[in-house]
């Protein structure tokens, strides 16, 4: 069974830097691109960027291009996305997903940044 | 601004039809047949309801179903039901992005 479990919330202040966490397991993690999708409160979903652990080959949204890191360990089948100076801005609630073909989500990780 | 243009909400009497469209460009859902559909409740996570423009993953009713004609991706769900009252985005393969875009939501009214 293919699943993509997302480390826990976060209570971050502005300024604190975060790696948050996405491990696949059920399938060649090597093989499937992966990507993470940002939702604000009340708000639709963005894709912010997708990468190929093959290759580690990035691709980011202009909006979140310079704005974050997506980084990936495949001897851990784990992708990252990294902010290194969080805004109270960046508080939302974030998934991956792994999105070609029959696509598969994990459960989400909810980012609270607040002084 | 979301790539893909979807109305803002739609809505409809238990046991009708409805359709969202998803309208997008020639480098996006015009080209390319990787076209998803989301239904989201509130709080909750996303849950695929149609990938490649018209499968539908197991365990999703067959009153969903999905097609695109040019530039334009539709949802159908037939038969409409209480339960399906949620946000419904799509979202496409796009040759120059992420490469991935959605479009902005659409809220489904069951009235």
């Amino acid at each position: 069974e293919v699943q993509l479990v997302q480390s826990g919330a976060e209570v971050k202040k502005p300024g604190e830097s975060l790696k948050i966490s996405c491990q696949g397991s059920g399938y060649n993690f090597t093989n499937h691109w992966i990507g993470w999708v940002r939702q604000m409160p009340g708000k639709g979903l963005e894709w912010m960027g997708t990468i190929y652990p093959g290759d580690s080959d990035t691709r980011y949204s202009p909006s979140f291009q310079g704005q974050v890191i997506i980084s990936v360990d495949k001897s851990a089948s784990t992708a990252y996305l990294h902010w290194s100076s969080l805004r109270a801005s960046d508080s939302a609630m974030y998934y991956c997903a792994r999105p070609f073909g029959r696509a598969y989500w994990g459960q989400g990780t909810l980012v609270t940044v607040s002084s | 601004q979301s790539a893909l243009t979807q109305p803002a909400s739609v809505s409809g009497s238990p046991g009708q039809s409805i359709t969202i469209s998803c309208t997008g460009t020639s480098n996006d859902i015009g080209t390319y047949n990787y076209v998803s559909w989301y239904q989201q409740h509130p709080g909750k996570a996303p849950k695929l309801m149609i990938y490649e423009v018209s499968n539908r993953p197991s365990g999703v009713s067959n009153r969903f179903s999905g097609s695109t004609s040019g530039n334009t991706a539709s949802l159908s769900i037939s038969g409409l039901q209480a339960e399906d009252e949620a946000n419904y985005y799509c979202s496409s393969y796009a040759r120059i992005s992420t490469p991935w875009v959605f479009g902005g939501g659409t809220k489904l009214t069951v009235l």
